[in-house]
């Protein structure tokens, strides 16, 4: 019964790959968001949807697209892997009555 | 453009003894604040929340924080430390709506028998 779940949870990969990472929430919740934490912990929003329509996309690189088939899915696909985008990834989402975001296990992406 | 501070990225404490992490925070507007907690190899949990009302907030696991306008504050504190509460705490701040959280740097708890 996780509430919002990522897949999957490690993802090791070559510069220069394509790589996606899954996200699905059971909640409910209208708006869905990626984070990114880096290796000093910090954490950054990407990209946010609500219900499908992408509403806040912060200066990621264009190698990054989000895509939300519907509003309780958000996936992240990655092209051309570089290294500097090993870090770890963290799906939310939260509901249009409440501004708490709750937050998946997050994906581990390593770029050898 | 909001932000927030933590002092102090290692707070060490004392099984038993009072925990205090501080957070402060910048807003053009009334402010919606959280801390949350994150456990080794883990996502972020949340903790306690301030919107609107009681300025006292009071969160899972014995934690609660003070909104203070004033002093743009919203520390987290807990009577009592216990080992389980090692951990990195993050304090976030929104506008609400479907604004973004923007995240402290984070203050990681150590505890100690």
């Amino acid at each position: 019964d996780t509430a919002v779940s990522q897949t999957p949870k490690y993802l090791v990969t070559q510069m220069g790959n394509d790589k996606s990472i899954k996200c699905e929430q059971n909640l409910g919740h209208d708006t869905m968001y990626w984070y990114k934490q880096d290796s000093k912990k910090f954490l950054k929003i990407m990209f946010s949807y609500n219900n499908k329509e992408l509403i806040i996309n912060e200066t990621v690189p264009n190698r990054f697209s989000p895509k939300s088939p519907d509003k309780a899915h958000l996936n992240l696909h990655i092209n051309s892997l570089e290294l500097g985008d090993s870090a770890v990834y963290f799906c939310a989402s939260s509901p249009n009555s409440g501004y708490e975001q709750y937050f998946g296990p997050g994906t581990r992406l390593t770029v050898t | 453009a909001q932000s927030v501070t933590q002092l102090g990225s290692h707070v060490s404490v004392s099984e038993g003894a009072l925990v205090l992490l501080r957070c402060n925070y910048s807003s053009s507007v009334p402010p919606y604040l959280f801390w949350y907690v994150q456990y080794p190899n883990q996502g972020l949990q949340l903790l306690l929340k301030y919107t609107t009302g009681a300025t006292l907030v009071k969160g899972i696991n014995g934690f609660e924080a003070e909104f203070k306008k004033s002093e743009t504050s919203f520390h987290l504190t807990k009577p009592s430390a216990h080992m389980s509460d090692a951990a990195e705490y993050f304090c976030a701040v929104t506008s609400g709506g479907f604004q973004k959280l923007v995240f402290g740097t984070g203050t990681r708890l150590l505890v100690s028998p």
